[in-house]
């Protein structure tokens, strides 16, 4: 079975562009959940997405949206790009909707460099 | 102050060592999450608990709910074992799951 996979592994834009990044969970699960790392800090958890409807919003501005499609698959979009968007973007599913007592599996991330 | 503080933020050690990474957290929870975070980015869940112990092969987790504090325990350390350990709790309240900023293992040969 494969993992959860993400797209693209890379990218690099400039302030102000857009960005959409996708990601595709274990095959059975319905929660997606989005998180940003910035480097040397721990995740922070940006949505979460269950059954295609937002079920969790962490503390980002509203230049972050997501949508959840109807084969659980999820596109994370950020507008308006900052350089303080730079940042590896982890995608996790699981089977529950509850994040805390569900186990996450993680994708590879996609590595975003904003100029 | 952090919701999830871990210690010590970076750790060396020489391989066959025994090594423990702490958790501390201020909020409810609902369970804990040791995660394991390799170079390049991927991250494995290692345990997931609410109480007690959980062993897999030379991991040890353990949890006490009413000092609010977690410890990962590594015995017979190896280079292999040398990543960013990542303790996140998920809360009570909302489901929330809060990370801490991760602890750097290097384990030398």
């Amino acid at each position: 079975d494969a993992g959860v996979t993400q797209s693209p592994t890379h990218l690099i834009k400039t302030r102000g562009q857009h960005v959409t990044l996708r990601c595709s969970p274990i095959s059975g699960h319905k929660s997606v959940s989005w998180y940003q790392q910035v480097l040397g800090q721990g995740p922070q958890f940006i949505f979460q997405y269950y059954e295609k409807e937002e079920r969790g919003r962490g503390n980002f501005p509203d230049r972050f949206s997501a949508r959840q499609f109807p084969n659980y698959s999820s596109e994370l979009n950020v507008n308006a790009l900052l350089l303080g968007d730079s940042a590896l973007y982890l995608c996790a599913s699981s089977l529950r909707r509850d994040r805390g007592l569900a186990h996450q599996f993680f994708g590879p991330g996609t590595r975003l460099t904003v100029l | 102050k952090n919701e999830v503080e871990q210690s010590p933020q970076n750790l060396t050690a020489q391989e066959g060592e025994f090594i423990t990474i702490n958790c501390s957290y201020s909020v409810g929870i609902s369970a804990l999450h040791w995660l394991q975070q390799h170079p390049g980015g991927g991250i494995v869940s290692l345990f997931m608990l609410s109480s007690g112990k959980k062993k897999h092969g030379r991991l040890i987790a353990t949890i006490n709910i009413q000092e609010k504090h977690s410890s990962l325990h590594i015995t017979a350390s190896h280079p292999r074992d040398s990543a960013v350990y990542i303790c996140a709790v998920g809360e009570t309240s909302g489901s929330r799951l809060t990370f801490g900023e991760g602890t750097q293992l290097t384990v030398n040969p």
